[in-house]
C-alpha cells in the first residue's frame, strides 16, 4: 500500500518567515495530494490540495508543489503569522482508493 | 448542514467497559471513516465504510467494531475498553471519490481509559 513520510515532525520559526513542510510517498500511482491544518483542539480541515495534472498551486500566502518523479510534495507556507500555529497533515490517494494516506503531521509554531 | 457530528466530546472509562463512539453526517456521502490520533503518532485508520450494510478494516482495528446500517451513521463500538485506547478518536467522511475527495473531520471524541 501506500506510505507517506512527512518531514519535519516540528517546525519553529519567527511571524514572518517563510516555513516549507516536505512530504514523499511511495505509490506512483498517487494523483491527489491534500494538506490539511488542524489547529490546537480542533479538527483537522482541507486547506490546499493538487493533483497530479498540476505542478504548483498557490492560495493567497499557502502554496503546494508536486514533483511526480521524485514521488515528493511540499507546503509554503509566505509571511507567517500566529495563526498559521498549527499541525499540518499531508496525505496522499489514487483513483479507486477509499481513503487517503496521511503522513504523520508536522506541528508548526510561529512565534510573535 | 451540521456536516460531521460526533458524542459524546468526552469521555472517561474504567478497563473493561464497553461503549459507542457516535457520528454521523448530513451530506449524503457514500464514503465514512473512524481515525485516532495519538501524540506523533498522526492520524491512524481503524475501520472504514464505503456504503451502507459495507465496512472494512484499517491500519489499527483490534479492539473495535464498526457498522453500518444507514447512510447517515457510522458508530465506533469499543467492546472492553483498553489504557491503550485512551486517545482523540475522530469521525471523517467524504464524496463518492473516495480517498481523492475532500475527508470532513467531526469535532473529535477525547477518550480516557483508566
Amino acid at each position: 500500500g501506500e506510505n507517506v513520510e512527512q518531514h519535519p515532525s516540528t517546525l519553529s520559526v519567527q511571524e514572518g518567515d517563510s516555513a516549507v513542510i516536505k512530504c514523499t510517498y511511495s505509490d506512483s500511482a498517487s494523483n491527489y495530494f491534500p494538506w490539511y491544518k488542524q489547529e490546537l483542539g480542533k479538527r483537522p480541515q482541507l486547506i490546499i490540495d493538487i493533483r497530479s495534472n498540476v505542478g504548483e498551486k498557490k492560495d493567497q500566502r499557502i502554496a503546494v508543489t508536486l514533483n511526480k518523479t521524485a514521488k515528493h510534495f511540499s507546503l509554503h507556507i509566505t509571511e507567517t503569522q500566529p495563526e498559521d500555529s498549527a499541525v499540518y497533515f499531508c496525505a496522499a490517494s489514487m483513483r479507486g482508493s477509499y481513503i487517503p494516506t496521511f503522513g504523520r503531521g508536522t506541528s508548526l509554531i510561529v512565534h510573535p | 448542514n451540521a456536516g460531521v457530528t460526533q458524542t459524546p466530546k468526552f469521555q472517561v472509562l474504567k478497563t473493561g467497559q464497553s461503549m459507542t463512539l457516535q457520528c454521523a453526517q448530513d451530506m449524503n456521502h457514500e464514503y465514512m471513516s473512524w481515525y485516532r490520533q495519538d501524540p506523533g503518532m498522526g492520524l491512524r485508520l481503524i475501520h472504514y465504510s464505503v456504503g451502507a450494510g459495507i465496512t472494512d478494516q484499517g491500519e489499527v482495528p483490534n479492539g473495535y467494531n464498526v457498522s453500518r446500517s444507514t447512510t447517515e451513521d457510522f458508530p465506533l463500538r469499543l467492546l472492553s475498553a483498553a489504557p491503550s485506547q485512551t486517545s482523540v478518536y475522530f469521525c471523517a467522511s467524504s464524496q463518492s471519490g473516495g480517498g481523492t475527495d475532500t475527508q470532513y473531520f467531526g469535532p473529535g471524541t477525547r477518550l480516557t481509559v483508566l
